[in-house]
């Protein structure tokens, strides 16, 4: 079955960096696409990133351009997400989740990890 | 990339059936045959309940419909029970491999 484990969230200070991990197992992991979305506490789900199945480009919501890196490892199944110049609003649980292998869209996802920007 | 529109909150007694909304623009919902929604229970990760406006994915209750007018698409949940009771999302994407989500409906079974 597809299981999607996220790793490396926690308490940074703004203007910090985090790398966050999300191993993959189930799935012919080079095979698709995959999305990062996150949630802030008490919020809605918000897209941030997406990545084709062969890491041949890289696609982001507006708000975190410039600021955060997609990428991932086919040999290591495992997709990550690098921020920086973090923000307190980039507060939030942030879930990968495995795209849909016809409309690409988020089919399977993670159960997230917590990202905390604060002083 | 704003967000889709949803309503804030939808309410039913078991049984009945209710629709949730989900509005964008021509160049998402109106745009493509690609809208998802997705379950979310207190604490947990979503859930895909639909993709590409109307299918089902295998293991989902066909109690779950939905459909697309124009840049409105539709969730329509029918005999709703006690489980039924959630956050509900749409998802629509929106041109060049971006994709936005709606508001987000909370669903409560009276």
């Amino acid at each position: 079955q597809v299981r999607l484990v996220e790793s490396g969230g926690g308490v940074v200070q703004p203007g910090g960096s985090l790398r966050l991990s999300c191993a993959a197992s189930g799935f012919t992991f080079s095979s698709y696409g995959l999305h990062w979305v996150r949630q802030a506490p008490g919020k809605g789900l918000e897209w941030v990133a997406f990545i084709p199945h062969d890491g041949s480009g890289e696609y982001y919501a507006d708000f975190v351009k410039g600021r955060f890196t997609i990428s991932r490892d086919n040999s290591k199944n495992t997709l990550y997400l690098k921020m920086d110049s973090l923000r307190t609003e980039d507060t939030a649980v942030h879930y990968c989740a495995k795209g849909d292998g016809g409309s690409g869209s988020p089919d399977y996802w993670g159960q997230g990890t917590l990202v905390t920007v604060s002083s | 990339q704003s967000a889709l529109t949803q309503p804030a909150s939808v309410s039913g007694s078991p049984g009945q059936s209710i629709t949730i909304s989900c509005t964008g623009t021509s160049s998402d919902v109106g745009g493509y045959n690609r809208v998802s929604w997705y379950q979310q229970h207190p604490g947990k990760a979503p859930k895909l309940m639909i993709y590409d406006v109307s299918k089902r994915p295998s293991g989902v209750s066909n109690r779950f419909s939905g459909s697309k007018s124009g840049n409105t698409a539709s969730l329509t949940i029918s005999g709703l029970q006690a489980d039924d009771e959630a956050d509900y999302y749409c998802c629509s994407y929106a041109g060049s491999r971006t994709y936005v989500f709606g508001t987000g409906t909370m669903v409560t079974v009276l």
